[in-house]
């Protein structure tokens, strides 16, 4: 199966813009989308497609992609940011199965 | 409002059964491709399986760590989506999640997820 990899820790200063990224051979022909994960919270999906947002997730959250590597990228990060974030994708080997990246610990300074 | 309520939960041994609910309720339940997603304590999340609306053939699919041992079903007469647990690891051990999933032809994603319910396997 697919692999996706995320940087574990990443760390930004209130107010500023911070990407994190997810690369995987999926990505190559598939969307990734991505999640937000608070501490004793299930995860929330922040970001799906191409560059969609879910109703009620700030502007600030965006999402792009270049070969295979998606970005998601907070622009004027806010301390509620700080989180674990994971990106998904569908499985490039031929069954339909899905699979995640192995989070990144979003950390506002 | 979409919500997604997961129950069955606990801490059993190595080798044993379980059955996990999810209760759903905000959306048409019928219509829905639904999957379980867990994550061990401490760990991130992995896919379990999925289950196809009914009108789309029912079927399911599983992760290769699962497969065999675990089964989804659902009864759409009561809202509700299934995991059946046989043959406990302790790697199994994870809070469980439901969640409705979004299957199209270059994207597959999780709109929707439930609280999670935590499951235990330990001698």
């Amino acid at each position: 199966s697919s692999e996706l990899t995320q940087d574990p820790a990443v760390s930004v200063a209130l107010g500023q813009t911070v990407r994190i990224t997810c690369q995987g051979d999926s990505l190559r022909s598939y969307y990734a989308s991505w999640y937000q994960q608070k501490p004793g919270q299930a995860p929330v999906l922040v970001i799906y497609g191409k560059n969609n947002r879910p109703s009620g997730i700030p502007d600030r959250f965006s999402g792009s992609s270049s070969g295979n590597t998606a970005s998601l990228t907070i622009t004027g990060a806010q301390a509620e940011d700080e989180a674990d974030y994971y990106c998904n994708s569908r499985d490039s080997s031929g069954n339909p199965h899905v699979v995640f990246g192995g989070g990144t610990k979003l950390t506002v300074l | 409002e979409v919500q997604l309520v997961e129950s069955g939960g606990n801490l059993i041994k190595p080798g044993e059964s379980l059955r996990l609910s999810c209760a759903a309720s905000g959306f048409t339940f019928s219509n829905a491709w639904m999957s379980w997603v867990r994550q061990a304590p401490g760990k991130g999340l992995e896919w379990v399986g999925r289950i196809k609306s009914k009108t789309d053939g029912g079927t399911t699919d599983y992760a290769a760590p699962v497969k065999g041992r675990f089964t989804i079903s659902r009864d759409d007469s009561k809202n509700t989506l299934y995991l059946q647990m046989n043959s406990l690891k302790i790697e199994d051990t994870a809070v469980y999640y439901c969640t409705t999933g979004q299957d199209a032809a270059t994207i597959y994603y999780f709109d929707y997820w439930g609280q999670g319910t935590l499951v235990t396997v330990s001698s």
